[in-house]
């Protein structure tokens, strides 16, 4: 079981907005840059968010992330078929002294 | 960037298998790596970390002990040697770069910006 926690599944229609959250810890989310990737069907993960809210470029800008305190939450705006994929967070953890992930959500668009 | 991992394959357990990834495109050893596994039907896993230049390495307790990271920096490789191969450690095995974050060497605490395509590991019987 992952020391930081996402939903497993999460849904929405096309168009509308999704958040995902992450919860952790101090040592972990409460300390460290959070970044969010995302994982299509059959493919390595993707950066989609780095540093609690930046974005790489060629990210749309319908992704947006946040983070307060030990929490954090991915937001999808106009969400696409495109999008239906799995999302991680991740951050470092001081105390295990390693990267730890959440344990994924499933994202499907209906 | 480009990472490009090599050495999966099938297994036995309480073998050993050594992976490694070429790394293109970048300055190897300006950044910390990493790998990251991913079993079937589960989520991500970090296996394992070393920072860019002085090579510190960082481990999950799932691997601690039974697998040594390191990194050459003239061949811009890295590698992944496991031991005491488990059932568990079936997983495809991605080789990642880890976000630059450089004082007197360049860590992996910020986490990672690239991946690699990932090489699969089998431990069965």
């Amino acid at each position: 079981q992952s020391v930081v926690t996402q939903p497993p599944s999460a849904s929405g229609t096309p168009g509308q907005r999704v958040t995902i959250s992450c919860s952790g810890s101090i040592s972990n989310i409460g300390s460290n840059a959070v970044n969010w990737y995302q994982q299509l069907p059959g493919t390595a993960p993707t950066l989609l968010f780095y540093g609690d809210n930046q974005h790489p470029s060629g990210v749309p800008d319908r992704f947006s992330g946040s983070k307060s305190g030990t929490s954090a939450s991915l937001a999808i705006s106009g969400l696409q078929s495109e999008d239906e994929a799995d999302y991680y967070c991740a951050a470092w953890d001081d105390s295990l002294n390693g990267l730890v992930f959440g344990g994924g959500t499933k994202l499907t668009v209906l | 960037v480009e990472l490009v991992e090599s050495g999966g394959g099938p297994v036995q357990p309480g073998g050993s298998l050594r992976l490694s990834c070429t790394a293109s495109g970048f300055t190897f050893n300006n950044y910390a790596m990493s790998w990251v596994r991913h079993a079937p039907g589960k989520g991500l896993e970090w296996v394992s970390a070393i920072s860019g230049s002085r090579g510190n390495t960082y481990y999950a307790d799932s691997v601690k002990g039974r697998f040594t990271l390191s990194r050459d920096n003239l061949k811009n490789t890295l590698y992944l040697q496991m031991h005491s191969l488990r059932a568990a450690d079936t997983a495809v095995y991605y080789c990642a770069r880890g976000i630059r974050s450089c004082g007197t060497d360049c860590y992996p605490h910020v986490g990672i910006d690239y991946w690699g395509q990932g090489t699969l590991v089998t431990v069965s019987s």
